[in-house]
């Protein structure tokens, strides 16, 4: 159960677009359409942004969207804003019926 | 209103065992699987331990397989996850969490508990 991989940190000046990457292997990202994306901010409790790859739950800005090509999934933020300084987890679905988390990317919007 | 208020945290010496508690409400407790994910200081999210709407599945990450059990008590709309020879490693803030759509194991979480701190300190 190896954590998927995630850029340690990104950033972007407000109005940007970022993308985070998310790399797994064939037995979970590339494998099974359940990945998700987490925002994080310290202290609080994480909120799901993403669900099923692509599909965002209602109430979640489309300024956010989910891709995959092959094992890597995406999160792209689009016309950043301050408050999406936050940590980002990428969470897959495995072969092993378990489920694994990217170890994590810290958004800094300058 | 969905809340999901964990309890049973706190302070214990390596080799102990502690019992967390998640209650639920505002949702049909009954229809959805339920997991707990932790977080370790100055670390990254986890995911721990799951089990299905009905209780007869369960699902452990390999770290804590044969020492933490999970389980719920449907009539009283609660999940347990009971942790045994816990070490420094175990320290973590635990949250337990509810799956976004009924019947479905992996999809997603779209509601979090607020965190319980459990510290494994001699």
């Amino acid at each position: 159960q190896s954590a998927l991989t995630q850029p340690a940190s990104v950033s972007g000046s407000p109005g940007q677009s970022i993308t985070i990457s998310c790399t797994g292997t064939s037995s979970d990202v590339g494998g099974y359409d359940y990945v998700s994306w987490y925002q994080h901010h310290p202290g609080k409790a994480p909120r799901l942004m993403i669900y099923d790859v692509s599909h965002r739950p209602s109430g979640v800005s489309n300024r956010f969207s989910g891709s995959r090509s092959g094992s890597t999934a995406s999160l792209t933020i689009s016309g950043l804003q301050a408050e999406d300084e936050a940590d980002y987890y990428c969470s897959s679905y495995t072969s092993s019926s378990t489920l694994v988390f990217g170890g994590g990317t810290k958004l800094a919007v300058l | 209103e969905v809340q999901l208020v964990a309890s049973g945290g706190g302070l214990v010496q390596p080799g102990g065992s502690l019992r967390l508690t998640c209650a639920a409400s505002g949702f049909t407790f009954t229809t959805y699987t339920m997991t707990w994910v932790r977080q370790a200081p100055g670390k990254g999210l986890e995911w721990v331990s799951a089990i299905s709407a009905s209780g007869g599945k369960t699902f452990y990450a390999d770290s804590v397989k044969g020492r933490f059990t999970i389980s719920r008590d449907n009539s009283k709309n609660t999940v347990f996850l009971q942790m045994n020879s816990l070490s420094a490693e175990d320290t973590a803030v635990y949250y337990c969490a509810k799956d976004f759509s009924t019947y479905t194991y992996g999809r997603g979480w779209d509601q979090w508990g607020q965190g319980i701190l459990v510290t494994v300190s001699s």
